[in-house]
């Protein structure tokens, strides 16, 4: 595998369901992203993870939360959603150091219906 | 304001036609420029990459940057129906920030 690989591609969830998101980064990267992206929308972005400590958390509900074991992995585990949470959910890396540039690489995203 | 303007279209140009797409930032502290396509239901893609104002070439593709007024381009010579997409400029500096997105303008390429 290269890249930033994300699982499952496609998931479709009732509001009481639990599930999660997985993104692998196989890139020797230190940070990894969540962002929403929702349809004729720009980029949300949601958690930001540098070297698997949270840095940001921009003000997303508690119904969505993140786990990043390593810098290689990160999960966004969902509960009791809501149909407006139907988005593509996008994970991506970078390596996020004082004087290096930022360039971020994205997964292929999980598209997400919510019931 | 938000740190990066871009219009989102949508864009329709014939084939063969030069396109450009077009994003204004406010920080000037801005160092580097990036252009991703997004195609459909697809997650973003790194397509050129500049730290500096002026021009740089790829192919079909220019990135131009013009730091005094704070305005990036793309531009796409020979437009074909596959550069169909979503274009993002992002924008950032190499302070350990985080890289800012623009909205995204899409394009639409007619054969």
């Amino acid at each position: 595998e290269t890249g930033v690989t994300q699982t499952p591609r496609h998931l479709v969830m009732g509001m009481t369901n639990k599930k999660s998101l997985k993104c692998e980064q196989h890139l020797g990267h230190n940070a990894m992203y969540w962002y929403k992206q929702s349809a004729k929308k720009p980029l949300e972005l949601m958690f930001v993870y540098n070297f698997k400590e949270q840095t940001e958390n921009n003000s997303v509900p508690s119904r969505f939360s993140p786990e990043c074991p390593n810098s290689s992995h990160l999960f966004l585990h969902l509960h009791t959603l809501q149909p407006e949470d139907s988005a593509l959910y996008l994970c991506a890396s970078s390596t996020l150091l004082a004087g290096v540039e930022d360039t971020q690489y994205f997964g292929p995203g999980t598209r997400l219906t919510v019931l | 304001q938000k740190e990066v303007e871009q219009d989102p279209g949508p864009l329709s140009v014939p084939e063969g036609a030069i396109v450009s797409l077009n994003c204004t930032y406010s920080n000037s502290a801005f160092q580097y420029f990036m252009w991703y396509r997004q195609y459909s239901r697809k997650g973003p893609e790194l397509l050129m990459y500049t730290y500096s104002s002026g021009n740089k070439e790829d192919g079909r593709f220019t990135a131009q940057v013009d730091k005094s007024s704070k305005y990036i381009s793309l531009f796409i010579r020979d437009s074909q129906p596959s550069d169909s997409a979503t274009y993002l400029c992002a924008t950032g500096n190499t302070g350990g920030f985080k890289t800012i997105f623009g909205a995204g303008t899409r394009l639409f390429v007619k054969a």
